[in-house]
């Protein structure tokens, strides 16, 4: 167990809809990461919070966004979905900013039909 | 980035020691190498992670040459629990605001 938390564990909604996914990292951690991974690919970076600053942005789609919030949970969210954003949503944490050693979540996996 | 090559399988048996080797011919000196594993349909774990020379701990050695355009990964007598996707990234590991790159990472099997 990371410590890492993501819900929920799935999530199934159709084209054109709009999700949101929490993480809440571990305890004292102050970055959070959020990733995707399709099916049998690597997983894509997409976006980086530190204590509730953006800090990084990967290939991370204008239909989504993010946040963090003061208690250092973050969401992703997720509009005008269409069948390819189905796809493993991971959260990771860290304690500093940096990416040195990052703990991962369990995932919501994100179906859309 | 930099971009990392590293073989796409390896099958081994129980007890035997894994090597996995990473090309990165154009690490930058600020770069650290980090290996992480990921189960099916789990979020990937920190394994090691290493400037030069050799680093171990207690599941992996991580060993690299004094020009670190590679890099390899050392799981001593595995079992089939070993049996993970393992992923060698290169990246500023130690700067704010960066990323790390996840490639294709090495799919590895363990038989009994």
């Amino acid at each position: 167990d990371s410590g890492v938390t993501q819900t929920p564990k799935h999530l199934i909604t159709a084209t054109g809809q709009r999700v949101t996914l929490r993480c809440s990292p571990r305890s004292g951690d102050l970055s959070v990461y959020w990733y995707q991974q399709s099916l049998d690919q690597g997983l894509q970076f997409l976006i980086q919070y530190y204590n509730g600053e953006e800090r990084a942005k990967g290939n991370i789609l204008e239909r989504f966004s993010a946040q963090q919030f003061p208690d250092l949970h973050s969401e992703l969210n997720l509009s005008s979905l269409e069948l390819g954003d189905s796809a493993l949503y991971f959260c990771a944490s860290s304690l500093r900013d940096r990416v040195d050693e990052q703990y991962f979540g369990p995932g919501t996996r994100l179906t859309v039909t | 980035l930099a971009k990392t090559t590293q073989p796409i399988s390896m099958d081994s048996y129980e007890g035997q020691e894994v090597n996995i080797t990473c090309s990165h011919n154009n690490i930058a000196t600020n770069d650290y190498i980090t290996w992480y594993q990921q189960f099916p349909s789990q979020g990937p774990r920190f394994i090691i992670q290493g400037y030069k020379t050799k680093v171990t701990n207690e599941v992996a050695s991580l060993f690299i040459p004094a020009d670190r355009k590679s890099s390899t990964l050392s799981l001593p007598r595995v079992s089939l629990s070993d049996t993970a996707v393992y992923y060698c990234l290169v990246g500023d590991a130690k700067a704010a605001g960066n990323k790390l790159t996840f490639g294709g990472g090495t799919r590895v099997l363990v038989k009994p």
